[in-house]
């Protein structure tokens, strides 16, 4: 089993929609989780930290489910400039390394 | 924008020779990181450094090796490239002066391409 897990899609949805992600860890010690956003051929860029309580940013939102060792990325009213692969990151535990997923890709159609 | 700058962006080379890779920053971040990103396999450490001199290997360091002689520099040798490093190659930075990689910053990637 990979350590970081991502359905790797594609999930294609209209302009408007509500689509949600989910990310699953293996290592129960894991603290610092983050999603990143990379667009075709550029490089991966931080989009938001996930946290114990949960988080949003506009039409973003992120949660973390320790339980089942899973984190979410929610986008509501998905734009046609959102369509791009987001890679969940996790630590093994604190101060070690990030692992990445490979990605989920998004395309949203109009 | 975290002044990172990574060269050359793209790279033809033939298996056996020697290439390296350079990243380089502006800001005096501590910490540096070389990734590499391969289609089902996604981003995977390769070394990382945190401090001038003082490097580590990451999950993929075997055929690498890094240095790092000023802040500002950190290079990634493959001392005789094979065809599985064809790869693109992404050099990174945290800004949070920890090992935590929170805001890591990446570069703008090196396609490599071994032949």
């Amino acid at each position: 089993r990979k350590e970081v897990e991502q359905d790797p899609g594609p999930f294609n949805v209209p302009e408007g929609a509500t689509v949600a992600f989910n990310c699953t860890y293996s290592n129960s010690a894991s603290q610092s989780f983050f999603w990143y956003r990379q667009d075709c051929r550029k490089e991966p860029k931080l989009l938001m930290s996930v946290y114990s309580s949960g988080n949003e940013d506009g039409r973003f939102t992120a949660q973390l489910n320790r339980a089942s060792q899973y984190i979410s990325l929610l986008i509501r009213d998905s734009k046609l400039s959102d369509s791009a692969t987001y890679l969940c990151a996790v630590n093994k535990h604190a101060g070690n390394m990030l692992t990445f997923g490979g990605g989920t890709r998004l395309m949203v159609k109009p | 924008d975290a002044g990172i700058t990574q060269s050359p962006r793209h790279k033809v080379t033939e298996t056996g020779t020697p290439v390296t890779l350079r990243c380089h920053q502006t800001e005096n971040h501590r910490y540096m990181y070389w990734y590499r990103q391969d289609p089902g396999h996604g981003l995977r450490l390769i070394h990382y450094s945190y401090g001038v001199k003082d490097t580590d290997k990451g999950e993929v360091s075997d055929g690498y090796s890094v240095s790092r002689s000023k802040t500002e520099d950190f290079l990634l040798t493959l001392e005789s490239a094979t065809s599985s490093q064809t790869s693109v190659y992404f050099c990174a930075i945290s800004t949070t002066g920890t090992l935590d990689n929170e805001k890591l910053f990446f570069g703008s990637g090196t396609q490599l391409s071994v032949l």
